[in-house]
């Protein structure tokens, strides 16, 4: 069965420090897809990155970057410089191919101060 | 609209009552998902819909919750005989289409539902 564990709860950072959230994955299919999502405190989730099984090219934009590595079932994100604006709870989340069903992990609430 | 919409933002009902949830995809998005969440059990998937069609209805908790698309666009969510452990928030997400896991689904704000 498909299962994302992000193991981090909570995390508290300073402005202008990199944070890197956890995200471990469990999959027995070949071809799956993942992502990453923010919820700030507005509630709505905002869709950060999507990448396939087969593309292990690790994604730079801007401030974030992730970094994939199937030998671990990791997809990590990884926010420098971190900035006020970045508090939020950030989801990972796994779609195996055939299935429409988004699994998520429970979360990280990341807190970013001034 | 540019994105995915919900209403109402906010409902709080009794115990037993029924209720209805609205979520209006993002215009030509064809595939419509339902999703919850909640502080115990975190985002949970519902139902998903492919034009009017249910392929996937795997994730409705009871007999009491159903779903439906007409139109393919707009969609329903009916909740009869609530019960207090169906407070969560109700989300909704678009996309273009349902081609196998990997398009991307885009999220509405949600329905906040409450049930005294």
């Amino acid at each position: 069965a498909q299962k994302v564990t992000q193991a981090q709860t909570e995390i508290s950072v300073v402005e202008k420090e990199d944070v890197t959230l956890d995200c471990v994955y469990e999959t027995r299919d070949t071809t799956y897809y993942l992502f990453w999502y923010k919820q700030p405190p507005s509630g709505e989730l905002v869709f950060l990155i999507r990448r396939n099984s087969f593309d292990e090219q690790n994604e730079i934009s801007g401030r974030y970057s992730w970094n994939f590595q199937k030998s671990t079932s990791s997809f990590n994100f990884t926010i420098t410089a971190s900035q006020v604006v970045d508090s939020a709870v950030y989801f990972c989340a796994l779609s195996e191919y055939g299935s429409e069903k988004l699994v998520f992990g429970k979360g990280t609430k990341l807190t970013v101060n001034p | 609209g540019a994105g995915v919409s919900q209403s109402p933002s906010n409902k709080v009902t009794e115990k037993g009552k029924d209720v209805e949830l609205r979520c209006d995809p993002i215009s030509g998005h064809t595939a419509l998902y339902w999703y919850r969440q909640s502080l115990g059990q975190g985002l949970e998937f519902l139902i998903y819909f492919q034009g009017n069609s249910a392929p996937d209805k795997s994730g409705l908790p009871s007999d009491r919750f159903s779903a439906e698309r007409t139109g393919g666009s707009v969609s329903t969510l009916t909740i009869q005989r609530t019960q207090q452990e169906d407070s969560a928030v109700y989300l909704c997400a678009s996309s273009l289409y349902a081609s196998g896991g990997q398009e991307t689904q885009y999220f509405g704000p949600g329905t906040r539902l409450l049930v005294l």
